[in-house]
This record gives C-alpha cells, structure tokens and sequence, in this order.
C-alpha cells in the first residue's frame, strides 16, 4: 500500500513478556517516528530515524524500550518485560525529511494483561 | 520542559459554526506547527501546517494563525460539518520530532 503499514493491528499479552511492533514506512521516506498514545492523552514522542544517523531515543520511558531500523526502511520497537503500565496505542510516523509532514500509520494497540 | 498547551478539551459547534481551536508553546526553537485529525480508531491525518515566517495559512476550511511574539497558534475550521467531529492534535517540531498537544474533541451538531 501507499500509507505507513503497522502490525500487529492489536495486541495482547501478560506482564512479564516482550513484544515487538513492526512499522513499514512510506517508500522513499528518510526519517522514521515512533510515537505512545494512552486512553484519551496526547502523542508521547519515543524515539527517531533519519537515514543513518544515530538514532534520537530520548523519549523512550525506560531501558526495557528499544527500536531498529534495519536497511533504513522497515522499523521494529521491542518491550521487554511488559508493565500494565505500557498498555497503549503505539503510533509510527514516517516523513520525506525531517520537519517535513508526518504521515501516521493507524497503530499498534497493545494491552498488558 | 518542551510543552505545547491546547485548550479547549472539548468543544460542541452547531453546523456552519467556526470550531476555534487554541495551542500556545514554550520553545522558541520551535519551526514547525502542524494540525491533525484522528478519528476513533485511526492514525492522525495532517490537516494543515505552517511554519513561523507566516502569520496565516489557509486550505479550505482550515485556517491556521499564528502569533509568534506570543508564542501561540490556532486551527479555525470555518463552516463546520458533521464529519468534522473528531478529535484535533496541534503539535510543534523541531529537527523532526514533534511534540504534541492533549487534543480537542470537536463534535459538530446536525
């Protein structure tokens, strides 16, 4: 497809155990966002790719957060160790460029048993 | 801390009304304020976007303005529709991260 693909759509775990998240960017976008949106709140900014640049990771909450970007396409964010706490839909945005428009994918809504 | 304050949390328009929607920022390093929509179970689609060298920008019905000496920026949605109910996210960036604000529900009434 055209748009930023995410998936899973949903997903349910139990505390304790890790999860990954996969986001498909749009082709030929350079910079690649990873965003946290709790029940009726804001985005939260996690963490950043551009191209091959080190990473902007200084909004990831804890160390059990981390995210690649293999081949500057294909993004996965992994929890390790899940908390009741990081139930959320996780958002991944892709751009031209940076402080180009941002377009979002539809989200990864994870839920901690 | 970098904040973007959006204000009113929520918001009822009658049809054809003007949905006024108020954001106001900390970090003069800001360069780029963007608008998005999110309809329940949806990523944001951006609206509309502007950057601080305008004072206003217009597709539309959207309009945004933007006061930079007070460090503040609005979403006008003129002639409001029943499809425009949904909840609306400003946001301020900066090197490509953006920081956003809480959202505002808008619900338009036939």
């Amino acid at each position: 497809g055209a748009g930023v693909s995410q998936s899973p759509s949903n997903k349910v775990t139990e505390k304790g155990k890790d999860v990954e998240l996969r986001c498909d960017p749009i082709s030929g976008h350079t910079a690649l966002y990873w965003y946290r949106q709790s029940l009726g709140q804001g985005l939260e900014f996690l963490i950043y790719f551009q191209g091959n640049s080190a990473p902007d990771k200084s909004g990831l909450p804890s160390d059990r957060f981390s995210a690649e970007r293999t081949g500057g396409s294909v993004s996965t964010l992994t929890i390790q160790r899940t908390q009741q706490e990081d139930s959320a839909v996780y958002l991944c945005a892709s751009s031209f460029s940076p402080n180009q428009p941002q377009h979002f994918g539809d989200g990864t809504r994870l839920s901690i048993l | 801390q970098q904040q973007v304050k959006q204000s009113p949390q929520s918001l009822i328009v009658q049809k054809g009304g003007i949905s006024i929607i108020n954001c106001a920022y900390e970090n003069t390093a800001f360069d780029y304020f963007p608008w998005y929509q999110q309809f329940p179970g949806k990523g944001p689609a951006l609206l509309i976007a502007i950057r601080p060298d305008v004072s206003e920008k217009k597709e539309g019905r959207f309009t945004i303005s933007f006061n930079k000496s007070a460090k503040q920026f609005s979403l006008h949605i003129m002639d409001s529709q029943p499809g425009d109910s949904a909840t609306y996210f400003c946001a301020a960036g900066q090197g490509g991260k953006l920081i956003f604000g809480q959202g505002t529900e808008l619900s338009v009434k036939p």
